[in-house]
């Protein structure tokens, strides 16, 4: 199986400063259509998890803009432009381009 | 609004079973290839199995596979995971998820916590 690696595992942050977590994979998530089956995951406490971003950079409906994704083959980014109170929560990258597997998650918080 | 609610967790002793469901509203179900994903704390998350739209391809996570069978009924736009010889390791919340293709994961349910033990 493809194996997820997040990091940093902690991630404490001034409100209104920039996040970044980053998300690699043991072997290349280019399908062979030529897509990158990258998502991003956010878990607030007690809830389940919530898409924020497909296919690597694609942002999901209601997501804020100051969230975005990037990266290619197995090297992957989810940034954060401002931190705001409500974005504290687990997060986890996941592929879909081969059996799905995800990341251990990155815990942000607030400083 | 897009619900999905699972059902059917609880406690049960090594070797027992539970039929988990997923009743889903606010997309044609009958569409849409649908995943059952667990969360523990050690191992994290999870893929168990998914389903496509008739059920005629079902795929599953080595440790399940002979233990587990997951099914759906269109009609009543739900989903199950029928748990048979449940094991320790199986303990975990099991969330039901839409999967749009290549696990994108869309949409998911609340969770229902499976535990098992004696």
């Amino acid at each position: 199986d493809v194996v997820m690696t997040q990091s940093p595992l902690s991630l404490p942050v001034t409100l209104g400063q920039p996040a970044s977590i980053s998300c690699r994979s043991s072997q290349s998530l280019v399908h062979n259509n030529g897509n990158t089956y990258l998502n991003w995951f956010r878990q607030r406490p007690g809830q389940s998890p919530r898409r924020l971003i497909h296919m690597v950079s694609n942002r999901d409906s209601g997501v804020p803009d100051r969230f975005s994704g990037s990266g290619s083959g197995t090297d992957f980014t989810l940034n954060i432009s401002r931190v705001e109170a409500e974005d504290v929560g687990l997060y986890y990258c996941m592929q879909g381009t081969h059996w799905p597997t995800f990341g251990q998650g990155t815990k942000l918080e607030i400083k | 609004e897009v619900q999905l609610v699972e059902s059917g967790g609880g406690l049960v002793q090594p070797g027992g079973s539970l039929r988990l469901s997923c009743a889903v509203s606010g997309f044609t179900f009958s569409n849409n290839w649908m995943s059952w994903v667990r969360q523990t704390p050690g191992k994290g998350l999870e893929f168990v199995a998914n389903m496509n739209q008739d059920g005629s391809v079902r795929n599953y996570v080595d440790s399940v596979k002979g233990r587990f069978t997951i099914s759906r009924d269109n009609a009543k736009n739900s989903l199950f995971l029928q748990m048979n010889s449940l094991r320790a390791e199986d303990t975990a919340v099991y969330f039901c998820a839409r999967d749009p293709g290549f696990s994108a994961f869309d949409f998911w349910g609340q969770g229902t916590m499976v535990t098992v033990s004696s």
